[in-house]
């Protein structure tokens, strides 16, 4: 049971153009999304986050999107550059009754990027 | 700041050993999160602690366990290793307040022969 979803497995765009990366997700008890950039051999890099009671969160190049009556999200990366060539994931997670985080997020297979010169 | 920190980066046991790695997390933070990931399986959450309790586990068998210590450096353990235990594995640590970051470590690449 695949609770977050990255239906695309590569995407390729050319230096300069935008990046859209997507992510739907099925529990509808998540309530926060970052996105992370991960090279091979590496930990996961936090790029951006948004909250349930947001649209929109903006962080430099990187924009993120949530439309919580389609549970989808996706990652907007403008302009796109060969540096940003990576696997980006997407992960969920839940609050907790009191309101902290459980700490447990829930990812998606993830998306290559290649951006090319 | 220093950034999560794991031990060892690379490990080669054999199958039916046991194993342990170590985290130690970012200066106060007290949450620390272990995963797996595997080509097959992507980033899979193991077990959550916080203040020395386990507070979330996923779903891997009894030979996974992990503790917490009071300086919130924590440690995981797989006892009789399976060649299918071989993966990266992660930790990742944050504040804990609502809706906070995790920010990883660079990883553990466990490898059973």
């Amino acid at each position: 049971d695949q609770q977050v979803k990255q239906n695309s497995p590569s995407l390729s765009v050319q230096e300069g153009r935008i990046s859209i990366l997507n992510c739907d997700y099925t529990n509808s008890m998540f309530d926060y999304f970052l996105w992370y950039k991960k090279y091979p051999a590496e930990g996961p890099t936090f790029l951006i986050s948004i909250s349930s009671i947001k649209d929109k969160n903006e962080d430099g190049r990187f924009t993120v999107f949530l439309n919580k009556s389609a549970k989808h999200l996706s990652l907007h990366i403008v302009p796109s550059q060969p540096g940003d060539s990576a696997v980006y994931f997407c992960a969920a997670s839940e609050r907790r009754a009191g309101g902290t985080s459980y700490g447990k997020l829930t990812f998606g297979q993830g998306t290559i990027l290649t951006v090319h010169p | 700041k220093a950034g999560v920190t794991q031990t060892p980066r690379y490990l080669i046991k054999t199958r039916g050993q046991q194993v342990t790695l170590s985290c130690s997390p970012i200066s106060g933070h007290r949450s620390v999160s272990w995963y797996q990931q595997t080509p097959g399986q992507g980033l899979q959450f193991l077990f959550e602690y916080f203040s020395e309790t386990q507070r979330n586990k996923g779903n891997f068998p009894g030979r996974f366990s992990g503790r917490q210590f009071s300086n919130s450096r924590s440690e995981m353990n797989v006892s009789t290793l399976e060649l299918g235990d071989s993966a990266l594995y992660l930790c990742a640590s944050s504040v804990q307040k609502s809706n906070t970051e995790a920010f990883f470590g660079q990883g553990t690449r466990l490898t059973v022969v």
